[in-house]
């Protein structure tokens, strides 16, 4: 089973509002991802957690803050966000970080800023 | 930097018909993984290519990684309208560096 598993599927807030995007995987394995997708863009990558702790962040706003309060959660907290935010937010995670591991994506949460 | 150039970005096609998209770099990659992606949803990996020369068929798809590790192709025949999607390639980077680099995507329209 290869599941990573996101909520919410669809998220429309106001540029005031705090929301959440959590992301769950069961598989044990060590090393989970925040890509941030616009349309028919390839991912870009926004943090990567290894053993449960913050190992890049690729220079991302504040106003994106990531939680991995376990080994088989991730969340992004979401605070004030910009319309130019509205994205497809994707979490993912490997059996350990690259190289020489596979990573696989959940069905992502689309974001609306209004 | 590492860069991963996918073509065509861009295929519409008949049903029946056969087509390959291929990924090349100047870099050589410990693997590279194909990805298929609807809209809306997120990546779905297809297959991952880790020896240099390797060939993975999965049904009508196959999937070649080139000799160097640099480059890789994929090839579908006889497309049906179930292919239609955002088709991208990922290389793994052979210095650890957490980062997957990604082709740009090759959107495939099949049309009935």
């Amino acid at each position: 089973d290869t599941e990573v598993t996101q909520t919410p599927k669809h998220l429309v807030m106001g540029m005031t509002n705090k929301k959440s995007l959590k992301c769950e995987q069961h598989m044990g394995h060590r090393a989970m991802y925040w890509y941030k997708q616009k349309a028919k863009k390839p991912p870009e990558l926004m943090f990567v957690y290894s053993y449960e702790k913050l190992s890049i962040n690729e220079s991302v706003p504040s106003r994106f803050s990531p939680e991995c309060p376990n080994s088989s959660l991730l969340n992004l907290h979401l605070h004030a966000l910009q319309p130019e935010d509205s994205a497809l937010y994707l979490c993912a995670s490997s059996l350990d970080p690259l190289p020489r591991n596979t990573i696989y994506f959940g069905e992502g949460s689309w974001l609306t800023v209004v | 930097t590492q860069l991963l150039e996918q073509s065509p970005q861009f295929l519409s096609i008949q049903e029946g018909e056969n087509l390959t998209v291929y990924c090349n770099s100047s870099s050589v990659f410990s693997s590279l993984q194909w990805y298929r992606q609807e809209p809306g949803e997120g990546p779905v990996l297809l297959v991952t290519v880790v020896t240099g020369g390797e060939v993975k068929k999965l049904k009508r798809l196959t999937f070649q990684f080139g000799d160097a590790r640099k480059d890789s192709s994929l090839h579908i025949t006889a497309a049906q309208p179930g292919d239609t999607g955002l088709y991208l390639c990922a290389g793994d980077p052979l210095k650890s560096n957490y980062k997957l680099t990604f082709g740009k995507g090759t959107l495939l329209t099949v049309n009935p």
